[in-house]
């Protein structure tokens, strides 16, 4: 297996709801990241778990909130978002933390926040 | 500050006709440079990783370069196929940990 596998494809959320977007990978990878990504900008980096712990918060406000249950699993749990959080949310992951490791990312969850 | 830069913003070819995407970077020790291939409203996907000036790849109609201040992406005879936004990333020695920081990235669009 050599995918990132992120549920839900696509979310549309009011912004009093509670959500959360799942990722998985089974390639052994010990590095987990999230990325937030606008319309015809570049990925942004959000979080970087490695080896289960939390170990880059690149100043992302508390209304998201990631968890690493496992070392396959990675979530980002969603709480009172604002319509601007709108965007394309990537997991990616990578064999180590160390330098020269690359990504394999995941398609992405479509977020809407109406 | 670590930064890249990507060049052009978007480039419209005719199909056959080749060219090159350019990526300019100012990094405090560079640890490696990568390519991805972006599709609307898709994860980016794994092109290349070069770590040495110098260093030169290939895949298909691909070709990437690095030097000591750029990397560029060439491409061969494109097909409409390859139309895609293409994205340079680095890994930069500063960082710490494997943090890679993304360029805006080149909209391709090869016409038949």
């Amino acid at each position: 297996d050599t995918e990132v596998t992120q549920t839900p494809k696509h979310l549309v959320m009011g912004m009093t709801n509670k959500k959360s977007l799942k990722c998985e990978q089974h390639m052994g990878h010990r590095a987990m990241y999230w990325y937030k990504q606008k319309a015809k900008k570049p990925p942004e980096l959000m979080f970087v778990y490695s080896y289960e712990k939390l170990s880059i918060n690149e100043s992302v406000p508390s209304r998201f909130s990631p968890e690493c249950p496992n070392s396959s699993l990675l979530n980002l749990h969603l709480h009172a978002l604002q319509p601007e959080d709108s965007a394309l949310y990537l997991c990616a992951s990578s064999q180590g933390d160390s330098v020269g490791y690359g990504y394999t990312f995941g398609s992405g969850t479509r977020l809407t926040v109406v | 500050e670590d930064q890249v830069t990507q060049s052009p913003e978007a480039l419209r070819l005719q199909e056959g006709e080749s060219s090159s995407l350019n990526c300019s970077y100012t990094v405090s020790g560079l640890r490696g440079l990568f390519w991805y291939r972006q599709d609307p409203g898709k994860g980016p996907e794994f092109l290349f990783t070069l770590y040495s000036a110098g260093e030169e790849k290939e895949k298909e109609r691909l070709k990437a370069t690095l030097t000591k201040k750029e990397s560029f992406l060439h491409i061969t005879a494109p097909k409409p196929e390859d139309s895609a936004t293409y994205l340079c990333a680095v890994q930069a020695g500063s960082g710490g940990y494997n943090k890679l920081i993304f360029g805006a990235g080149t909209r391709l669009a090869v016409h038949p």
